[in-house]
Order: C-alpha cells, then structure tokens, then sequence
C-alpha cells in the first residue's frame, strides 16, 4: 500500500487561470475528503465522498470550486478564475470503515500570483 | 468561531522528559477527538484517538485524556525524543457528520536533546 498520493505537489498560477488536482485514495478506501489549509491554521473541511457519491459540502467550497469522484477511486478538486486568496495547502484523505481515522497525503501547495 | 481551540502555539521540552499538549473545545457534539502529527511537507498522520465514552486512551509512548466537563483534551508523550519535533494538531468530530473534522490551530513541538 502507497498511501495517499497528490499530483501535482506544488502549482503556481496567475490569478483568474483554472487550476485542477488530484488525488489518489488508499485503495480499498471509499470515503475520500478534501481539506485546505492556510498559513497557521489547521486544515479546514472542504467535502466529502463516499464512492462515487458527493455527500457533503462546506460552506467554503464556493460555485468556483468542483470536485469529483467519477468511478469511485480517484478524486479531482478544479478551482476556477483562481484568486489570491485561493493560495492555501489542499490535502487529501482518504479512509476506511472508520470515518474519523483519515489517512492525508502530502497536499498540493497552491500559489496564485 | 473556533469550536477547536490550541492556546500554545508552540512547547520546548527536554529529551526524556513528559510533553503535554493541550486542546479545549466548545462544539457539545463532538463525541471523537483524535490527534494528527505533522511533518514539514507532509501530510498530518493520525497519532491517537478518543471517543467521548473514555476519559483515556494510552498507545505506547502517548496517552490521551478527555475531561468532557471542562471541554479539555490532553496529549501526553512520554518520553519525548527528538524525533516527536513536529505540530500537533487536535481535531473533533460530531457524530452526526460525515468525518468532518474540526482542527485547532496547532502546536509546534520541539524536543531538544
């Protein structure tokens, strides 16, 4: 088992450019979530898979933001017209049966200029 | 609101000696604490947890204490080895979510030899 992986590890972009990540889950995992975290902060909750299915949504995760699990093991999270406060460490994690033990990959550092 | 709450930014602790790291919560609802570990330019990793039916979980060198009255949540490593150097972050969770978890701020631990 490879943990969870995050591709790419590190964007730069220019403000309003769409910018798309992803995230690869343990494999035997279905509940697949996305975290952001800022400078000083701890992660802060984003959404949530189960398989295929989105289930939840923050209230951070504005109508610029989308993600996706198409077939239930991969996940892409697609910020559009990217803004300067959108630079922030995205995390990915995935788990088992246990929906509080989550397992994170290494994030995509997201900068936007 | 901060519903997670870790008041000491930062602890320096001797090598060998007791590490206490400290967590204080405000949501009535959490009923699963858990702590994750974080490396530079890595991804939190899960340390331990605690469910709110428990006043204490031990695993090896950590122990968790839970005071549900006071609403204050406790990591003790004992002992310390330069090696534990990294933030800790406290995170709760509602049993009516879906895993979304809440996560302090942090505390950046740095054990000297």
């Amino acid at each position: 088992d490879t943990g969870v992986s995050q591709n790419p590890r590190h964007k730069i972009t220019k403000r309003g450019q769409n910018v798309t990540f992803r995230c690869d889950p343990i494999s035997e995992h279905n509940r697949l979530y996305w975290y952001r975290q800022t400078l000083g902060q701890g992660p802060e909750f984003l959404t949530y898979f189960q398989n295929e299915a989105q289930l939840e949504k923050s209230r951070l995760l504005s109508d610029r933001f989308s993600a996706e699990r198409p077939k239930g093991s991969f996940s892409t999270l697609e910020i559009q017209r990217t803004e300067q406060g959108d630079s922030a460490m995205y995390l990915c994690a995935s788990t088992g049966d246990s929906a509080y033990e989550q397992y994170f990959g290494p994030g995509t550092r997201l900068t936007v200029t | 609101d901060q519903q997670v709450k870790q008041n000491s930014p930062s602890l320096s602790v001797q090598e060998g000696r007791i590490s206490i790291l400290n967590c204080d919560y405000t949501n009535s609802m959490f009923d699963y604490f858990l702590w994750y570990k974080k490396y530079p330019a890595e991804g939190p990793t899960f340390l331990i947890s605690i469910s709110s039916i428990k006043d204490k979980n031990e695993d090896g060198r950590f122990t968790v204490f839970l005071n549900k009255s006071a609403k204050h949540l406790s990591l003790h490593i004992v002992p310390s080895q330069p090696g534990d150097s990294a933030v800790y972050f406290c995170a709760g969770a509602d049993g009516g979510s879906q895993g979304n978890l809440i996560f302090g701020k942090g505390t950046k631990l740095s054990v000297k030899p």
